[in-house]
């Protein structure tokens, strides 16, 4: 399989720990995403990485938010002290280029309780 | 402020029938728009796409039109099957924006019965 691999597929933690989900974009795309779905809403941007630079980030990324791209491969977000208003689906992407479609995992459901 | 917009949360259409998704946007800086699709437990996927510099683009029983001047884009099916019943979201980008980031409407589920 040579799409978009997300890690874990399903996260429920208590309120206040930390979590981190990993994102194995499709290997000759250089352009990683990451978007956050909540119920009844469309995905939200939250991060853009070119390769290993983070180059975007949304204002909805708060400071309890840090995404990496240690080596322009896989992407790793993670969530300090988390809050019930964190539940959400993460959905990770990645594209060739700023002109290409592109191709998402199946995302991260985390539940926070 | 939500700068793409489908009003219509859900629809639902007899197999064989047109379904027509509608989507709206009001930021005039957008100028390529597209729709995914999403199943349940997956991630959205491409389904059609289209230039500013045009007013339709057909892709088998799929079809997009857009009104730049009533900020408005529509996703035509036809004919309808059960297999297009999915969450279909509309996205719109500015094409010289160099990070490529997509703005998603809401979306609208399509329900379509046998």
């Amino acid at each position: 399989d040579t799409g978009v691999s997300q890690d874990p597929r399903h996260k429920i933690t208590k309120r206040g720990q930390n979590v981190t989900f990993r994102c194995d974009p499709i290997s000759e795309h250089n352009r990683l995403y990451w978007y956050r779905q909540t119920l009844g809403q469309g995905p939200e941007f939250l991060t853009y990485f070119q390769n290993e630079a983070q180059l975007e980030k949304s204002r909805l990324l708060s400071d309890r938010f840090s995404a990496e791209r240690p080596k322009g491969s896989f992407s790793t977000l993670e969530i300090q002290r988390t809050e019930q208003g964190d539940s959400a689906m993460y959905l990770c992407a990645s594209s060739l280029t700023a002109n290409y479609g592109y191709t998402f995992g199946s995302g991260t459901r985390l539940t926070v309780v | 402020d939500q700068q793409v917009k489908q009003n219509s949360p859900s629809l639902s259409v007899q197999e064989g029938r047109i379904s027509i998704l509608n989507c709206d946007y009001t930021n005039s800086m957008f100028d390529y728009f597209l729709w995914y699709k999403k199943y349940p437990a997956e991630g959205p996927t491409f389904l059609i796409s289209i230039s500013s510099i045009k007013d339709k683009n057909e892709d088998g029983r799929f079809t997009v039109f857009l009104n730049k001047s009533a900020k408005h884009l529509s996703l035509h099916i036809v004919p309808s099957q059960p297999g297009d019943s999915a969450v279909y979201f509309c996205a719109a980008k500015i094409s010289d924006n160099a990070g490529n980031m997509l703005t998603f409407g809401g979306g609208t589920r399509l329900m379509v019965k046998p």
